[in-house]
């Protein structure tokens, strides 16, 4: 789907780094999430935010931080609290309650 | 806590033979929705389900909504390599949070 970037696709984490993953959208959408998926496995919820300067933990906060300073950027910290990184991120934007997510490409995180 | 289960989780079906999957809730839904991702890529779209009861259609694919808006299915007719993937269900769960189902991945040998 056009409109969601994630940005990079493939990202490498030292034990100890904090790591951040970045997710514009051009959709002018209000909503924003980040999902965390592993192999073989559903979409797990780590972060949402309905508007600017305002988000909710998922189920899966922990070790993971995010900002909404932009309507049109909500990048993902995932700080060195996280000790089991290693999944595909996607970020998903959607309009005004209950309409469909349109999500970026991932980005796959590995720890060296 | 509030969940969206759906099954199978796998499925191997031969080309031609149909498919479905189903969903369900543990609280009423407002509407379901319906995802796709192809392998290595991301989850796309496919349909909003919001009536009680609601079927719709898209070629070969049927969706259903329950009558008490707890549960849903997706069946695939006549399945082909190109509905490789796996396929998600997703419902509101607290305002806009949106709880996807584990998945559903469906193989087609040809």
């Amino acid at each position: 789907d056009g409109g969601i970037t994630q940005s990079p696709k493939y990202l490498f984490r030292k034990e100890g780094q904090n790591v951040t993953l970045s997710c514009e959208q051009n959709l002018n959408h209000d909503a924003m999430y980040w999902y965390r998926q592993d192999p073989g496995q559903g979409l797990r919820l780590i972060y949402y935010s309905q508007i600017v300067n305002d988000f909710q933990k998922g189920d899966i906060a922990e070790g993971y931080s995010v900002s909404r300073e932009k309507k049109e950027s909500f990048p993902l910290t995932v700080t060195s609290a996280q000790k089991n990184p290693t999944a595909f991120y996607l970020c998903a934007a959607t309009g005004t309650g209950n309409e469909k997510l349109f999500f970026g490409s991932g980005t796959q995180l590995s720890v060296l | 806590g509030q969940q969206v289960m759906q099954i199978p989780q796998y499925q191997h079906v031969q080309e031609g033979e149909d498919f479905t999957t189903y969903c369900n809730s543990s609280t009423t839904l407002s509407n379901i929705q319906w995802y796709k991702q192809r392998p290595g890529g991301h989850p796309v779209f496919l349909i909003q389900l919001v009536k009680s009861g609601e079927v719709k259609k898209q070629k070969r694919l049927t969706f259903q909504f329950g009558e008490a808006k707890k549960n849903s299915s997706l069946h695939i007719t006549a399945t082909q390599t190109t509905d490789v993937g796996t396929y998600f269900c997703a419902g509101p769960l607290g305002g806009n949070k949106l709880v996807f189902g584990a998945g559903t991945i469906l193989r087609v040998k040809s």
